[in-house]
Parts: structure tokens; C-alpha cells; sequence
């Protein structure tokens, strides 16, 4: 099992482009969660989907963010006109449903916004 | 809307040392209470977790949880330079499985 899978590590855009983040969760967990993750405001979160239906998107940018998940391998994580604020590390994560609960962390995709 | 809070924010201290990391939370209702641990640059790991208030002891770590308090923590016995990360605790509440994480405490232990 290799695990969260995340693309690309690292993305460094411009302000104003547009950046667009993979995740690939763990075969069989049907809970799929993005936090962004800053020195300052710690890891916060973002939005959760489950069995691929958006469940809880109550962190996100409403203007800028958008995240789906069109199948239960894939979900992508959309910033649109980043701004240098948005810079942060996005984690998602996965995890299978029912009271154990626990949340399998990718390493991340860094971005940084000149 | 809950609130994690975690003291201190740093701590160092010598190898083979008792580390104390604690969490508050806000919204007693809350059901999943767990601690993550981070290598700098690593994805955060899951640790332990504790559902009922109580102690549950997993070799080196412990946990406790005093939901009245709106209070957990974690205990590191014999305190080793590799336990040196980023220790996140985690609450869920009820109806979702949404995590809400705290600041974290750095901890360093020196050799």
C-alpha cells in the first residue's frame, strides 16, 4: 500500500495563475479530507468528502477554492487567482469511516505564490 | 464551532525525561480525541486515540481524557531524540468526521 499519494510536492505560480492539487487517497477509505497547513494559523481545515460526495466544506475561500472528487481514486483541490497569502503546505488526507477514526496523512504539496 | 488549544507551544528537554503535552477543547459533545505526530518536512502520523475518558498506555505514550476538564493529553515516558517533531492533537465532534487539529507543540529533546 503506498499510502496518501499527493501532486505535485512542490508548485510555485505567480499571483493571479491558477493552481490545481492531486490527491490520491489509500484504496478503500471512503472519507477524504484537505487541510492547509502554515507556521501561523497551524493546520487548518478545508472541506471532506465521503463515498465521493462533498460533505463539509465549511473552511474553504468560498471565491478562490474549489475541491471534487469525480472518482474514489482522485480528488483535486482548484485555487483560482492565487494570492501570496494562499502559500501553505494542502495535505490531504483519507480515512475509512466508523469510529477508529483515524487520518492517513500525503506529504503534501507545497505551494508558494510570488 | 470548536476550539483546540494546545500548551506549550515549545518544550525542550533531555533525553530519558517525562514530556507532558496538553490539549484543551470546546465543544463537550466531542467524541475522537487523538494525538499526530510530524517529522520536519513529513506527513503528520497518527499516534494514539482515546474515545472514553480515562488512560490508555501504548509502550512509551500515554494518553489521558478528561472530558468535564474539556481536556487531554499525552505523556512520553523515557523521552528520546528521535520523539523530537511536531505533536498535533486532534478533536472530532458529533455528526461528521471532521478533525479539528491544534497549533501543536514543538518538542525537541536533546541528547
Amino acid at each position: 500500500n503506498a499510502g496518501v499519494i499527493q501532486t505535485p510536492r512542490h508548485k510555485v505560480t505567480g499571483k493571479g495563475q491558477e493552481a490545481t492539487l492531486w490527491c490520491e487517497p489509500i484504496s478503500g477509505h471512503s472519507a477524504v479530507f484537505w487541510y492547509r497547513q502554515t507556521i501561523v494559523q497551524g493546520l487548518e481545515f478545508l472541506t471532506y468528502f465521503r463515498n465521493q460526495a462533498p460533505i463539509d466544506d465549511s473552511g474553504m475561500p468560498k471565491e478562490r477554492f474549489s475541491a471534487q472528487m469525480p472518482n474514489q481514486s482522485h480528488s483535486t483541490l482548484k485555487i483560482q487567482s492565487t494570492q501570496p497569502q494562499d502559500s501553505a503546505v494542502y495535505l490531504c488526507a483519507s480515512s475509512l469511516e466508523g469510529n477508529t477514526g483515524q487520518l492517513y496523512f500525503g506529504e503534501g504539496s507545497k505551494l508558494t505564490v510570488l | 464551532q470548536q476550539k483546540v488549544q494546545q500548551s506549550p507551544e515549545s518544550l525542550i528537554v533531555p533525553e530519558g525525561a517525562m514530556t507532558s503535552l496538553n490539549c484543551t477543547f470546546s465543544d463537550s459533545a466531542s467524541q475522537y480525541f487523538a494525538w499526530y505526530r510530524q517529522h520536519s518536512g513529513k506527513a503528520p502520523k497518527a499516534l494514539m486515540s482515546i474515545f472514553s475518558n480515562g488512560e490508555k498506555e501504548e509502550g512509551r505514550f500515554t494518553i489521558h481524557l478528561n472530558k468535564a476538564s474539556l481536556h487531554f493529553s499525552l505523556h512520553i515516558r523515557d523521552s528520546q531524540p528521535s520523539d523530537s517533531a511536531l505533536y498535533l492533537c486532534a478533536v472530532r465532534g458529533t455528526g461528521n468526521y471532521k478533525y479539528v487539529f491544534g497549533a501543536g507543540t514543538r518538542l525537541k529533546v536533546i541528547a
